[in-house]
């Protein structure tokens, strides 16, 4: 069975661009969140989404968005990109709460 | 507020040797630990899930404690081998998040 996939794998952009970030959960699996992580930290939630609805939301701004669509395949959607958003991003999958997570390849972003 | 430390922050030893990686969180209202592996610029493999209710769990070379009420896990890799280089995380899950530390990197030479 495949596990989680994300796309793309590597991506540049310049500041100020909007970038979407995709996730396919692994079969059967209906919550999907998202993490981002810099260089020598541990990753930081952003979102949490459970059969197609929002369940949190890490902090934060308000240029970082995300949806999942109807198939519990996932995006992340980052607008006016900064700097400091340079990171890897990571999708995550389960079968619900409390269970456990299993993680995606990630996408390394970088702004510039 | 939810935080997860991790020591030691490196680790360096030689091939065969027994490890106990540490892991602390200041609230003990979790509903599970997690322990993962990182390899340089990949993602996280999970290695070992513990539930609030449980003591421990075994993998192969690897087993996990935790003690909620001192707020305690500790990830004991036995035998160790150069394959195991990697960067270890802990996370803890509250409500509806993974909350991580910021790792070990553990290097097994030859």
């Amino acid at each position: 069975d495949a596990g989680v996939t994300q796309s793309p794998t590597h991506l540049i952009k310049t500041r100020g661009q909007h970038v979407t970030l995709r996730c396919s959960p692994i079969s059967g699996h209906k919550s999907v969140s998202w993490y981002q992580q810099v260089l020598g930290q541990g990753p930081q939630f952003i979102f949490q989404y459970y059969e197609k609805e929002e369940r949190g939301r890490g902090n934060f701004p308000d240029r970082f968005s995300a949806r999942q669509f109807p198939n519990y395949s996932s995006e992340l959607n980052v607008n006016a990109l900064l700097l400091g958003d340079s990171a890897l991003y990571l999708c995550a999958s389960s079968g619900g709460w409390g269970v456990e997570q299993y993680f995606g390849p990630g996408t390394r972003l970088t702004v510039t | 507020k939810q935080e997860v430390t991790q020591i030691p922050a490196a680790l360096s030893v030689p091939e065969g040797e027994n490890l106990v990686l540490n892991c602390s969180f200041t609230d003990s209202a979790i509903y599970n630990l997690q322990w993962f592996r990182q390899d340089p610029g990949k993602g996280l493999t999970s290695l070992l899930l513990i539930q609030s209710s449980q003591r421990e769990q075994t993998s192969g070379r690897l087993n996990a404690s935790l003690d909620k009420s001192s707020g305690r896990s500790t990830l004991y890799i036995a035998a160790s081998q150069p394959g195991d280089s990697a960067t270890y995380l802990c996370a803890v899950s509250g409500t509806d998040k993974l909350i991580f530390g910021t790792g070990t990197r553990l290097q097994v030479f030859p």
